[in-house]
């Protein structure tokens, strides 16, 4: 069983909103040193952290995207949620679900889900 | 942002060699960089964090170093599954990724 896996459509219409869900088991959701985050790789392209969110709802987003996503948590269905909204080409890349370590001296991006792959095209 | 600049781009060696990636911030980032392994088709790994430390379960054959704006990560003695993508990432400010440096066989 996975830590975190990802699921949601491996299709969407350029204008419309991507939508993500990650499910966290195996670890639990609500463990206080711990983010749950987004990070996405466009093909053969470089790493792009989209954003995090704590089980008690605080988020930060990558400023470069900031006007576009929304995270959100459940912690009642054990999983973090991810909307881009205006998505063109560019957009398309895998999307990892990550677990994201956050104290005072260690911060790291310690689990990772498989990735699942979003084409934007029409 | 804190931008960060990975050298070389791209690196051949053979198995044996030991292989050096530096890492560079555009400012301070005390010891907030961690290393990645990516393998094709894979998701990253990690390998080092906060510079330094070795992440439970990578061989020791791993070992970074570095402070402030230059880091290291080195390979003392390449192995067959070493050939791979790497990536360093500051968690000093926000989140940000080097550019990759490509790990090629000889």
């Amino acid at each position: 069983q996975l830590p975190l896996q990802e699921s949601g459509p491996g299709l969407v219409k350029p204008s419309e909103t991507l939508s993500l869900s990650c499910t966290v088991s195996v670890v639990s959701i609500s463990d206080s040193s711990y983010y749950w985050g987004w990070i996405r790789q466009p093909p053969g392209k470089d790493l792009e952290w989209i954003g995090s969110i704590h089980y008690n709802g605080h988020t930060y987003y990558n400023p470069s995207l900031q006007s576009r996503v929304t995270l959100s948590v459940d912690t009642s269905k054990k999983q973090v949620s991810l909307n881009l909204s205006s998505v063109t080409a560019a957009d398309t890349a895998v999307y990892y679900c990550v677990r994201d370590q956050w104290e005072l001296l260690v911060r790291r991006f310690d689990f990772w889900g498989q990735g699942i792959l979003v084409t934007v095209s029409s | 942002d804190i931008q960060m600049t990975q050298s070389p781009s791209s690196l051949s060696a053979s198995v044996g060699d030991r292989v050096t990636i530096t890492c560079r911030a555009s400012q301070s980032i005390s010891n907030y960089l961690n290393w990645y392994q990516q393998k094709s088709g894979k998701a990253p790994k990690l390998l080092i964090y906060s510079a330094s430390s070795l992440q439970s379960g990578v061989p020791s054959r791993f070992s970074g170093s570095g402070s402030g704006t230059d880091f290291t990560l080195t390979i003392s003695s390449l192995q067959p599954e070493d050939f791979a993508t790497y990536y360093c990432q500051q968690s000093y400010n926000y989140r940000t990724f080097g550019q990759g440096t490509k790990l090629e066989i000889k």
